[in-house]
């Protein structure tokens, strides 16, 4: 069976700082890779999505940057966090062929301080 | 990207059926209705999609209507655990059938059960 695992599940990170957050998907082979934002009390924002590895589409311009370096594994990074990047972050994947339904990790709640 | 329209609020008692209806308008011929609905603190669960039929499974029915202008996801007997906020997303496919499918949400419903 497919399994997505994301970590840390919380993280405090002071302004400036870097940032990294893994994404590994098992069970599956060329998927489709989200990053998603939520601030408090709101929906969720796209922030990337990848294809395949090394193929990243930004959706909104921001202070965060995305890599795919294998099949099943994206990050999230940042080289120097702002107030406005705390969030809760989330990573989804979907099957590339077809219309599948999406599974999302379980999350990393980020505050920065 | 095909916008939805849900309301922002639904009540409902434990044990009855709930109805949660989703407007969709401007859906393309290629988009795939989908529901997901999320706990606080946690990311969103995958509960159903469609593309015109409708649909069920274990978790519920989506019934779409026969324009695909609308659909209504029906939890046959809600329970406390349902207490949830619902989230109706079209997701696009690209000409050749495969899907790049990129979800966005609106703010979705929040879906009260009392007991």
């Amino acid at each position: 069976s497919q399994t997505i695992h994301q970590w840390p599940a919380t993280l405090v990170q002071p302004v400036g700082s870097p940032l990294s957050l893994e994404c590994t998907v098992e069970g599956t082979s060329n998927p489709n890779l989200y990053w998603y934002r939520q601030a408090a009390g709101r929906g969720l924002q796209l922030l990337f999505y990848s294809v395949g590895i090394g193929q990243i589409s930004s959706e909104v311009p921001q202070n965060l940057s995305a890599s795919r370096p294998q099949d099943r594994q994206f990050i999230l990074s940042s080289k120097k966090l702002l107030l406005s990047d705390s969030g809760f972050y989330l990573c989804a994947w979907t099957a590339r062929q077809g219309a599948y339904g999406y599974t999302f990790g379980s999350g990393t709640r980020l505050t920065v301080v | 990207d095909a916008k939805t329209t849900q309301p922002n609020s639904m009540e409902s008692n434990e044990e009855e059926p709930v109805h949660l209806p989703c407007n969709h308008s401007t859906i393309s011929g290629t988009d795939y209705i989908h529901w997901y609905r999320q706990l606080p603190s946690q990311g969103p669960e995958y509960v159903i999609h469609g593309l015109t039929s409708n649909v069920n499974n274990r978790m519920a029915s989506l019934a779409i209507a026969e324009d695909r202008k609308s659909s209504t996801l029906i939890l046959h007997r809600a329970t406390l655990r349902d207490a949830a906020v619902y989230y109706c997303i079209l997701s696009g496919s690209n000409a050749g059938g495969t899907s790049y499918g990129k979800l966005t949400f609106g703010q979705g419903t929040i879906l009260t059960v009392h007991p």
